[in-house]
């Protein structure tokens, strides 16, 4: 039973670029939220993707955008890249919005030089 | 004020003792509350679950939710050192649609 699938695992970009992250949800799940988790930080939610729509958005500015696709796998997109985005990003899936929890990947790193 | 509040601790505690972990949240609209267990360098792991006022039990893990109080709790029976690592609590205080994190109390269970 697959999990939660995130890529890639680490990434270093320059300040100014832009990323693209992936997710694809556990098998059986049709949601996937997004957050960012700084170090020592809990998890801060950026948006919510379920039937192909952002459902919720979180305190994040525009730069950050996502999509998620008809087969339920999600990107996250960041423009601009500033040092302060360089963070964990979990991705975590579940069913019908995540009444019951979520189930995250193992996560992101980004970090932004 | 933060939606969701807990001490980051560390919290030490010594193996076999009961760890209490706590967590309380502004939103009175929120519905559900999870607990999460991160381990160092992973992601987290959903462990309980708590919609009703009242206690919930899984195993050595309980949960409490007091609505009223606006406060959740985790006890750990029978703490182990694998047992260490920060509690993540969260809720639903912007809809399911948008679960909020608290920062995390760090557990340490010291053998």
């Amino acid at each position: 039973d697959a999990g939660v699938t995130q890529s890639p695992t680490h990434l270093i970009k320059t300040r100014g670029q832009q990323v693209t992250l992936r997710c694809s949800p556990k098998s059986g799940h049709d949601t996937v939220s997004w957050y960012q988790q700084a170090l020592g930080q809990g998890p801060q939610f950026i948006f919510q993707y379920y039937e192909e729509e952002e459902r919720q958005r979180g305190n994040f500015p525009d730069r950050f955008s996502g999509h998620q696709f008809p087969n339920y796998s999600s990107e996250l997109n960041v423009n601009a890249l500033l040092l302060g985005d360089s963070a964990l990003y979990l991705c975590a899936s579940s069913f019908e919005q995540g009444a019951n929890g979520y189930t995250f990947g193992s996560g992101t790193r980004l970090t932004v030089v | 004020q933060k939606e969701v509040e807990q001490n980051s601790g560390p919290l030490s505690v010594p193996e076999g003792a009961i760890a209490s972990l706590n967590c309380t949240y502004s939103d009175r609209g929120s519905q559900s509350f999870f607990w999460y267990r991160q381990y160092s360098g992973k992601s987290p792991e959903l462990i309980m679950s708590i919609y009703s006022n009242g206690d919930k039990e899984d195993g050595r893990f309980t949960a409490q939710l007091n609505k009223a109080s606006q406060y959740v709790s985790l006890l750990i029976r029978d703490s182990q050192p694998s047992d260490s690592a920060t509690y993540l609590c969260a809720s639903d205080s912007g809809g399911y649609q948008k679960v909020t994190f608290g920062t995390g109390t760090k557990l340490q269970v010291i053998p």
